[in-house]
């Protein structure tokens, strides 16, 4: 069964910073490209960033660029995004998705990140 | 970058069709045919429904389609069900690997 577990999530302060992770199975994770999707609470679906199957090319939305670094592990079948700097605004559900370069095929169920005082 | 622009809400009876639009520019949607449609039901992850404007991912009923047509593609819904009643968001390439949603779409079974 293909699944990807997200964890990592919780309540930050703003200016802090997580590590979110993604452990996928049930698939041959280092043929995939994947994705960060983010969803504030009552809001749509944001994309956040993307990494290559190998590692090698990743890309950010403008609004976490500088602040958000996506990395994966394919020995570990993990995918990862670090969270620096966050803002309130940052709250939301980060989900991960495997796919294309343009398309999220599957979705897991998402980490919630609370940026707050 | 802006979000493509979709209706906040369409709606249709049983048996019905009903058509959802996504509009972009020619950066985004008018510029590739990498259009893709996901629903998404309340406190559930997303599901894509269709991919690269006009295919459907296996297990995903031929009553849903898309299409494109310059900078607005669109999602067709045919012979509605109550298990359709969901959001739905269309996305589309910008180029340079970048991805955009639509702001969403909820669609009502009356």
């Amino acid at each position: 069964e293909v699944q990807m577990v997200e964890s990592g999530g919780g309540l930050v302060q703003p200016g802090g910073s997580l590590r979110l992770s993604c452990a996928a199975s049930g698939f041959t994770f280092s043929s995939y490209w994947m994705h960060w999707v983010r969803q504030a609470p009552g809001k749509g679906l944001v994309w956040v960033s993307l990494i290559n199957n190998d590692g090698s090319s990743t890309s950010y939305a403008d609004s976490v660029k500088g602040r958000f670094t996506i990395s994966r592990d394919n020995a570990k079948n993990t995918l990862y995004l670090q969270v620096n700097s966050l803002r309130a605004e940052d709250t939301a559900v980060y989900y991960c998705a495997r796919g294309g370069h343009s398309t999220c095929l599957g979705w897991g169920r998402g980490t919630l990140v609370t940026v707050s005082s | 970058q802006s979000a493509l622009t979709q209706p906040p809400s369409a709606s249709g009876s049983p048996g019905q069709s009903v058509t959802i639009s996504c509009t972009g520019t020619s950066s985004d949607v008018g510029g590739y045919n990498y259009v893709s449609w996901y629903q998404q039901h309340p406190d559930k992850a997303p599901k894509l429904m269709i991919y690269d404007v006009n295919k459907r991912p296996s297990g995903v009923p031929d009553r849903f389609s898309g299409s494109k047509s310059g900078n607005t593609a669109s999602l067709t819904v045919s012979g509605l069900q109550a298990e359709d009643e969901a959001d739905y968001y269309c996305s589309s390439h910008v180029g340079s690997n970048k991805v955009i949603f639509g702001g969403g779409t909820k669609l009502t079974v009356l």
